[in-house]
């Protein structure tokens, strides 16, 4: 099992270039999450699903669009990266529901807007 | 408005002593809490767990306390080890709408000196 995979490490952007963040999970997880980790804060919920082609909106939705077609992978999609956007992202997976099981994360895309 | 607050960024332990690292909520409607542990340059790890209907929560070397008059719930590591060094995180989510959700904390830094 390689557990969550994210692609790329890091990635650096210019201002309104857009990219797309990849997910994958092996464990064949119902949800999966992606969240963003800004210095000294801590993880901030973008989107989630909780199924193959069911998604909705986190706490900090704006400016990334998620879909899930399979239930592997939750690519992010950043539409016109700005600034604000330097962080770390971190996908997240697990069976059910985040209260009553438990979370596993990828090792995290760290990137940087210009 | 922060609602999960980890009011101590860092703290120093000798090893084989106790490290407690201590969380505050503001949500009255939060009723499950996680601590997640994470290293440099790796995704959060799930560590340990407590729903509101429990006061304390034992798992080996960890044991989480919740007091919901006081809002407060504390990580009690006993014996602490030079590998427990890590940035903890606290999160909390509740059982209505958000139970796929967590809402962290910003962390507290442990470094347990050998």
């Amino acid at each position: 099992n390689a557990g969550v995979t994210q692609t790329p490490k890091f990635q650096v952007l210019k201002t309104g270039q857009s990219m797309t963040l990849q997910c994958a999970q092996d464990m064949n997880h119902e949800y999966m999450s992606w969240y963003r980790q800004d210095p000294g804060m801590g993880l901030r919920l973008i989107h989630y699903s909780v199924g193959a082609g069911i998604t909705d909106q986190g706490e900090v939705p704006n400016g990334y669009n998620v879909s899930r077609s399979t239930t592997e992978d939750f690519p992010l999609r950043l539409l016109s990266a700005a600034p604000s956007q330097t962080s770390v992202y971190f996908c997240a997976s697990s069976y059910g529901p985040v209260r009553s099981y438990e979370q596993y994360f990828g090792p995290g895309t760290r990137l940087t807007v210009t | 408005d922060q609602q999960v607050k980890q009011n101590s960024p860092s703290l120093s332990v000798q090893e084989g002593r106790i490290s407690i690292l201590n969380c505050d909520y503001t949500n009255s409607m939060f009723d499950y809490f996680l601590w997640y542990k994470k290293y440099p340059a790796e995704g959060p790890t799930f560590l340990i767990s407590i729903s509101s209907i429990k006061d304390k929560n034992e798992d080996g070397r960890f044991t989480v306390f919740l007091n919901k008059s006081a809002k407060h719930l504390s990580l009690h590591i006993v014996p602490s080890q030079p590998g427990d060094s890590a940035v903890y995180f606290c999160a909390a989510s509740h059982s209505g709408a958000g139970s796929y959700q967590l809402t962290f904390g910003k962390g507290t830094k442990l470094s347990v000196i050998p």
